[in-house]
């Protein structure tokens, strides 16, 4: 069965870094390609972030040069580290597996919410 | 660019049927989009991936309930025989290289 785990959410002051975590069981974290994907409060899905089996790596406009996407294959886990933290950067933050390279997310996880505020 | 529209809210009663709509934007109309479930307060799921001459792909465990279609850039999810726990919002999903990009939701009320 595939099941995604978020964890490493919390509040955290502006300004400041996060790293979140999806443990992954059920199929191999390195074999397929993985998203990002947030949700601000009372708000829609917003795609933040995608990793390819190859390690290549792309990202939504709206983060790029503040988060980095990554993987460990030997723990089946992918990271998204955040740093110069806003206050639009608060959302539930969900990992989800795509299906491809130029293709849906098929599993997601249950979400971790990041609150940054002061 | 890349852009999928759809109503902000729809509404049906138990037991009827409803067609909920996601627009794909102009000289976009060739694109496959997915379908996701987000009942309040849980993670979305994945409903199911329909391309632009209709054919769908649903995921684990999806009812037959749920069903898919497709005309020029409007890509529709189905749900007839609504029951209670229909009540989500409701996401569509497209991609390209290198992006996804999800439209805004709609919020789907059952009478």
């Amino acid at each position: 069965e595939v099941q995604l785990v978020e964890s490493g959410g919390g509040l955290i002051q502006p300004g400041g870094s996060l790293r979140l975590s999806c443990a992954a069981s059920g199929f191999t974290v390195s074999s397929n390609y993985m998203s990002w994907v947030r949700q601000a409060p009372g708000k829609g899905l917003e795609w933040v972030s995608l990793i390819y089996t190859s390690g290549s790596t792309s990202y939504a406009d709206s983060v790029k040069g503040r988060f980095t996407i990554s993987r460990d294959n030997s723990k089946n886990t992918l990271y998204l580290q955040i740093n110069s933290l806003r206050a639009d950067d608060t959302a539930v933050y969900y990992c989800a597996r795509d299906r491809g390279s130029n293709a849906w997310s098929d599993y997601w996880g249950q979400g971790t919410l990041v609150t940054v505020s002061s | 660019q890349l852009v999928l529209t759809q109503s902000p809210s729809a509404s049906a009663s138990l037991g009827a049927s409803v067609k909920l709509t996601c627009t794909l934007s102009s000289g976009h109309s060739s694109y496959a989009i997915a379908w996701h479930q987000q009942r309040p307060e849980k993670g979305p799921r994945y409903l199911m991936k329909i391309s632009s001459d209709g054919s769908h792909i649903k995921g684990d465990g999806i009812p037959d309930r749920f069903s898919g279609s497709s005309s020029g850039a409007e890509r529709y999810l189905t749900i007839s025989s609504l029951q209670s726990e229909d009540e989500a919002d409701y996401y569509c999903q497209t991609w390209d290289t290198g992006i996804r990009v999800f439209g805004g939701g709609t919020k789907l009320t059952v009478l």
